[in-house]
């Protein structure tokens, strides 16, 4: 099974700043089928990134995914109070499907 | 537009069965070559995929649960569900149900809102 490392654990930063959300695999992830998850306090995860770098439907510009391989990065531009969530990261090419433990976003 | 939602007990014995279903409004799952999936999380913890059944029926399963785990679907009643024997208080979890593409290898693109299952006796 594909392990997912995310890191940092927790971002601390505030309104307008960028974020830099990391997601590295213990293998590579085929086809780059690798997506993004935003999950706020009592919410379902909400998909954000799929195919590493396509925005879903309805997301801000100000988020981006890239990377292939092993490496894949989440990036949230001038953050927005509303962008305070846990960011989970998935990969869906290798059954069984994996998730990493996620990086809290806080807005200061 | 399309909408899930899980129903099912919110509390389980150790040793019995967990069944959910949810139920699909807004679109057929008879209609639409989607795969439909079950997803858990334990309070407090990060995500596990539990397994994905495909609108035809074919299912595909987390090895780690699959000894214990059964996803069926029944199209007349837009609904597809998750059956888990044999638990204990490590299965306590919210459990989601989501929507894929139509591919296998497709991300899970819209969210049941989740039910909270205890296991406790």
């Amino acid at each position: 099974e594909i392990v997912l490392t995310q890191s940092p654990g927790t971002l601390s930063l505030s309104p307008g700043e960028g974020a830099t959300l990391s997601c590295r695999a213990s293998q590579s992830v085929s086809s780059s089928y690798l997506a993004w998850y935003q999950q706020k306090p009592g919410q379902a995860p909400r998909l954000i990134i799929y195919g590493a770098s396509s925005r879903a439907s309805g997301i801000p510009d100000r988020f981006s995914g890239s990377g292939s391989g092993t490496d894949f990065t989440l990036t949230i531009s001038r953050l927005e109070p509303e962008d305070s969530a846990v960011y989970y990261c998935q990969q869906y090419g290798s059954s069984p499907w994996t998730f990493g433990l996620g990086t809290k976003v806080e807005i200061k | 537009q399309l909408q899930l939602q899980e129903s099912g007990p919110g509390l389980v014995k150790p040793s019995e069965t967990l069944s959910l279903t949810c139920t699909v409004s807004g679109g057929s799952i008879s209609r639409s070559s989607y795969y439909w999936g079950w997803i858990r999380q334990p309070p407090g913890k990060g995500l596990e995929w539990i397994g994905s059944i495909y609108y035809s029926g074919n299912t595909y399963y987390n090895p780690s649960l699959e000894s214990r785990v059964t996803i069926s679907i029944d199209t007349s009643k837009n609904q597809f569900s998750l059956n888990l024997n044999s638990v204990t208080a490590a299965d306590t979890a919210v459990y989601y149900c989501a929507r894929g593409g139509s591919s296998y290898h497709s991300p899970l693109s819209l969210w049941g809102q989740g039910t909270l299952v205890s296991v406790s006796s």
